[in-house]
């Protein structure tokens, strides 16, 4: 595709459920990463992946969250046992390695409500 | 470990007017610097980009941002603000190790009447 997609685009869920969130990255684009933005907390790194290499997990608030990249390409965000301060937006970003614009884009994101 | 502050959450400016949204950063490391913009519902776009080379980097619309490496920030200017630039802009920073992710600013909230 031309840009960076996730689905869905806004997700409603009850406490407690399990939610999964999914991110096509540009194709070529071989890093890929999860960030939130919520309300009074900005924008805040969640995992990235680069290539084969172990996912850099280290922003990940709990081990409620956890996310995978498969063939390289799509990756799924999932959060167990949702939390009402899990309600945010979640975007996804994609790069290139080579080009040297260190340049990541992103998709429109996934507005998650909790109720 | 890196932060980046954005001292204002909103700045209200008329149009035709210039405005100047503020980034500080700190790093121990060398880094690069973005300005994205994110319109009203919608997604996160870079703006405007430091890596190396001039200190002083534009948009292709009329914005800049001059990084000052002894004042550890990268201001975004634009001497003349339209109302289609009332956006969200978020500073970042990344050490330039690569492919490293990003750290965001909390974000300034650009906004402009007639």
């Amino acid at each position: 595709g031309a840009g960076v997609s996730q689905s869905p685009s806004n997700k409603v869920t009850e406490k407690g459920k399990d939610v999964e969130l999914r991110c096509d990255p540009i194709s070529g684009h071989t890093a890929l990463y999860w960030y939130r933005q919520s309300l009074g907390q900005g924008l805040e790194f969640l995992i990235y992946f680069q290539g084969n290499s172990a996912p850099d997990k280290s922003g990940l608030p709990s081990d409620r969250f956890s996310a995978e990249r498969t063939g390289g390409s799509v990756s799924t965000l999932t959060i167990q046992r949702t939390q009402q301060e899990d309600s945010a937006v979640y975007l996804c970003a994609s790069s290139f390695p080579g080009q040297g614009s260190y340049e990541q884009y992103f998709g429109p994101g996934t507005r998650l409500t909790v109720t | 470990a890196q932060s980046v502050t954005q001292l204002d959450s909103q700045v209200p400016v008329f149009e035709e007017a210039p405005v100047e949204l503020r980034c500080n950063y700190s790093s121990s490391v060398s880094v690069y610097l973005f300005w994205y913009v994110q319109y009203p519902n919608q997604g996160l776009q870079l703006l405007l980009k430091y890596l190396s080379g001039s200190t002083l980097v534009e948009s292709i619309n009329g914005f800049e941002a001059e990084f000052n490496k002894s004042q550890t920030s990268f201001h975004l200017r634009k001497p003349s603000v339209h109302i289609s630039d009332t956006a969200e802009y978020f500073c970042a920073v990344s050490d330039g190790a690569g492919y490293s992710t990003l750290t965001f600013g909390k974000g300034t909230m650009l906004l402009v009447s007639p």
